[in-house]
């Protein structure tokens, strides 16, 4: 049981450019979610979704998108890359029922945009 | 709008000694809060939970007291171990309402237990 996985764990990219960071759950949690970790800002949503075919918007959701056609799987796409992206980026999964809001974080990936 | 604050971004304390995090939140909807450690180059790890029905809830060395009336949180770790030494996040949601799973953290406040 791997938990959530997410890659790459770093990244460097110019601005203007696109990239997709990868996150997977083998838990068969329903839902996911990104965040993003600035410093004195902690933890931010991003986008989020409660089961496959469904996401939605979170607090600071401009500039990215996400699909998700699985339950394992949940990308997140930066479109056209911007230095005010750079940030450590959390995915997180967690059951709907029982306990939801005990999520459980994958590792990060640290996004440097020049 | 900062909806959970937590106001030190330090602590420091003694091995052996207790450990108070506090935490703040402006949102009269929270109805439920939880506390999340993170080591450096690691994700967020969950660490203990309190329902907006209970003012204290205890798990070993951990304890978490809400006062609602003050909408204030706080963590207390006895006795505080060196492993302790971590970041410490406050997190809440609004359990009964449409953002069901959606957690606000706060910014986060760093603990260095020392030997």
């Amino acid at each position: 049981n791997a938990g959530v996985t997410q890659t790459p764990k770093f990244q460097v990219l110019k601005t203007g450019q696109s990239m997709t960071l990868q996150c997977a759950q083998d838990m068969n949690h329903e839902y996911m979610s990104w965040y993003r970790q600035d410093p004195g800002m902690g933890l931010r949503l991003i986008h989020y979704s409660v089961g496959a075919g469904i996401t939605d918007q979170g607090e600071v959701p401009n500039g990215y998108n996400v699909s998700r056609s699985t339950t394992e799987d949940f990308p997140l796409r930066l479109l056209s890359a911007a230095p005010s992206q750079t940030s450590v980026y959390f995915c997180a999964s967690s059951y709907v029922l029982g306990q939801p809001y005990e999520q459980y974080f994958g590792p990060g990936t640290r996004l440097t945009v020049t | 709008d900062q909806q959970v604050k937590q106001n030190s971004p330090s602590l420091s304390v003694q091995e052996g000694r207790i450990s108070i995090l506090n935490c703040d939140y402006t949102n009269s909807m929270f109805d439920y809060f939880l506390w999340y450690k993170k080591y450096p180059a690691e994700g967020p790890t969950f660490l203990i939970s309190i329902s907006s029905i209970k003012d204290k809830n205890e798990d070993g060395r951990f304890t978490v007291f809400l006062n609602k009336s003050a909408k204030h949180l706080s963590l207390h770790i006895v006795p505080s171990q060196p492993g302790d030494s971590a970041v410490y996040f406050c997190a809440a949601s609004d359990a009964g309402g449409t953002s069901y799973g959606k957690l606000t953290f706060g910014q986060g406040t760093i603990l260095t237990v020392h030997p």
